[in-house]
């Protein structure tokens, strides 16, 4: 296991479609995190997983939203009827629980672009 | 609640020059820090942490940073920058060094670092 996994790496869908995306966590970290990057900003809080039970959302995680860790191993994010305003990077990150002491590891992103 | 100022967004220096990026964070327990680096099109990568352990930080290539408590900052700094420094830095803070919790991370907005060769 090499790290965090995400796909795709690139996504371009039009206003309105439905988009999902995948991360795949390092495989004996029980903590996994959503974030969302836009141009020029820092990464910011979506959500996040213990195992397999979804234990906080963010409020910038409007009901068109969704996230899933079915089993407690890879997770997706899934975004309705997507606006413009949705166009950013989306980063996966791991960790164990106790991860401000042995650190996070962040996927390499999936670049959503919504024309 | 807890957030992170990154006071420059975007730092200019020579090639072989020292680099600072500077940080300062609020938080409303005890803190810990990271600085994470981010080259075009990559991953962001972890540098260093600060996890209630010695206060004078080292990192990997080279880079290190010091937590003052009385002036709630967290500075970055490498003696000497190389061509391949040039990237964008963020600096985040989470709460505490309690095992539990959300342990989510809040970003600065981040400094861009260029080198002039």
């Amino acid at each position: 296991d090499t790290g965090v996994s995400q796909d795709p790496r690139h996504k371009i869908t039009k206003r309105g479609q439905n988009v999902t995306f995948r991360c795949d966590p390092i495989s004996e970290h029980n903590r996994l995190y959503w974030y969302r990057q836009t141009l020029g900003q820092g990464p910011e809080f979506l959500t996040y997983f213990q195992n397999e039970a979804q234990l906080e959302k963010s409020r910038l995680l409007s009901d068109r939203f969704s996230a899933e860790r079915p089993k407690g191993s890879f997770s997706t994010l899934e975004i309705q009827r997507t606006e413009q305003g949705d166009s950013a990077m989306y980063l996966c990150a791991s960790s164990l629980a106790g991860g401000k002491r042995d650190g996070y590891t962040f996927g390499s992103g999936t670049r959503l672009t919504v024309v | 609640a807890q957030s992170v100022t990154q006071l420059d967004s975007h730092v200019s220096v020579s090639e072989g020059t020292p680099v600072l990026l500077r940080c300062n964070y609020s938080s409303s327990y005890s803190p810990s820090l990271f600085w994470y680096v981010q080259h075009p099109n990559k991953g962001l990568q972890l540098l260093l942490k600060y996890t209630s352990a010695a206060t004078l930080v080292k990192g990997i290539n080279g880079f290190e940073a010091e937590f003052k408590k009385s002036e709630t900052s967290f500075h970055l700094t490498k003696p000497s920058a190389h061509m391949s420094d040039a990237a964008e830095y963020f600096c985040v803070v989470t709460q505490g060094a309690s095992n539990f919790g959300n342990e989510k991370l809040t970003f600065g907005t981040g400094t861009r670092l260029t080198i002039i060769p």
